[in-house]
């Protein structure tokens, strides 16, 4: 199966960064994705990273290494809007028999709260 | 587009009602999820399905849940009957071309069993 590790709750102040951690454990490992939640809400899409390196898009950058199966989301110029729960995903083959079948789970989430 | 569209918001039933939640997945979109949000077990993976035929159902916890996807364009997932355990938000999901980097969610559906 898979595992992934985040931090539940991260405080941050307004216009500050903040970086959310996420560790993973799984074999046929593709590819790890971040999400965004606001409260009642649909999570929604943020990023992607196959390959190690750093994805920027706007104030959000999210970053991968596979050798440590380890990745972060940085969010940069923080706005209150940002509060949220931030969800990584790891998209993973789940056997050689799978048929090309990339299964999607989801961590646990970080609550992100940020304060004037 | 108009999005990922599931139906109903809320549900509200009583234990041993049969409940069937709805999702219009994104049109040309061939991959669908369902998901199970609690705030204990987080986002749970139920069933995906892939060009209308579900490939990994692995998640589903029991066989009081069924899903179906009878076409490209339509997907219910079935509780029949309901338990207050089932209580939970269920979110239906669908990307492109089966790559699943990006998922769309549908505005989820609250269900409440009492």
């Amino acid at each position: 199966g898979q595992s992934l590790e985040q931090p539940s709750e991260v405080t941050a102040v307004e216009g500050a960064i903040v970086q959310i951690n996420c560790t993973y454990q799984t074999s046929g490992f593709y590819g790890l994705s971040w999400y965004q939640q606001h409260d009642g809400g649909a999570p929604t899409f943020l990023s992607y990273n196959a390959l190690d390196g750093l994805e920027e898009t706007g104030r959000f950058s999210s970053f991968l290494s596979r050798s440590d199966s380890y990745g972060y989301l940085l969010l940069q110029e923080l706005q209150m809007k940002d509060s949220a729960s931030y969800f990584c995903a790891v998209r993973v083959r789940p056997n050689l028999n799978s048929g090309g079948y990339q299964k999607v789970t989801f961590g646990t989430g970080t609550k992100l709260q940020v304060i004037p | 587009d108009a999005g990922v569209i599931q139906s109903p918001r809320h549900e509200v039933t009583e234990m041993g009602q049969e409940v069937t939640l709805r999702c219009k997945p994104i049109s040309g979109h061939n991959s669908l999820f369902w998901y199970r949000q609690t705030m204990m077990r987080g986002l749970e993976l139920l069933i995906y399905f892939n060009n209308n035929v579900p490939i990994d159902d692995s998640g589903m916890p029991e066989d009081r849940f069924s899903a179906k996807m009878p076409n490209a364009s339509f997907s219910t997932l079935k509780i029949q009957p309901s338990e207050p355990r089932d209580s939970a938000v269920y979110f239906c999901a669908s990307s492109l071309n089966g790559n699943n980097e990006k998922l769309f969610f549908g505005s989820g559906t609250q269900l409440s069993v009492l």
